[in-house]
């Protein structure tokens, strides 16, 4: 089945402790991306990659990292977290970013920063 | 700077209401609309799309149609059913880039 898998699905952590938020896709999609949902203000992309080794900056990078090495895993990295981060974060993926494709989501991944 | 408006929610419809959800956008150059569609506990889904001024997106028994002119691309169905309730986002995807902006959302209930 045609996936996008976030790990793990609830996650609450203390500020400043490094975490990761893994993503994966199953379709050999070249475009990944990540976004956080927060009430009153929507999705907002954080980072996007168009393939390996190629990211680059959505719309509130600031406090994320990523990285893709291979072409189906793109994690999220917050290195020190902070209670502004807490949030509903959705990994995206599509064939090649084009507009003419849909985004494939994950399911979510609720992080709670105390 | 670019970005996606959407009508204020909670919007509450009996069944077999008519659907209405406005949707307006700034942006440079010629972007993409779309309508995404997230049901409780999922991740969203891709509803309808236009890529060029005056093309109309369908599916399931929703359309919208890209309007140029007053920079709109509100979603509409004829008569919803309770399986509709859900958050109903607006997007753009800014041409010649691979940026998504997504409106706030408006989240839809259906009473029977």
């Amino acid at each position: 089945e045609a996936q996008v898998t976030q790990n793990p699905r609830y996650l609450i952590t203390v500020t400043g402790k490094k975490l990761t938020v893994t993503c994966s896709q199953n379709m050999n999609h070249e475009y990944m991306s990540w976004y956080r949902q927060d009430p009153g203000l929507g999705l907002r992309q954080i980072y996007y990659s168009m393939n390996v080794e190629v990211t680059d900056k959505g719309d509130v990078p600031e406090g994320y990292k990523v990285s893709r090495k291979e072409k189906r895993n793109f994690p999220l990295i917050l290195e020190s977290p902070s209670p502004n981060q807490t949030s509903l974060y959705f990994c995206a993926s599509s064939l090649r970013g084009s507009a003419n494709e849909k985004l494939f989501f994950g399911s979510g991944t609720q992080l709670s920063v105390l | 700077g670019d970005s996606v408006t959407q009508m204020e929610g909670p919007v509450t419809l009996s069944e077999e209401a008519f659907l209405t959800i406005n949707c307006t956008y700034t942006a440079t150059g010629y972007p993409s609309l779309f309508w995404y569609v997230q049901y409780p506990g999922e991740g969203l889904q891709l509803l309808l799309k236009a890529t060029k001024a005056d093309d109309k997106g369908s599916n399931k028994g929703f359309e919208a149609t890209y309007r140029k002119e007053t920079t709109s691309f509100h979603l509409e169905k004829g008569s919803v059913q309770v399986s509709d309730s859900a958050v109903y986002f607006c997007a753009l995807m800014l041409s010649g880039t691979y940026k998504y902006i997504f409106g706030t959302g408006t989240r839809l209930k259906v009473l029977a």
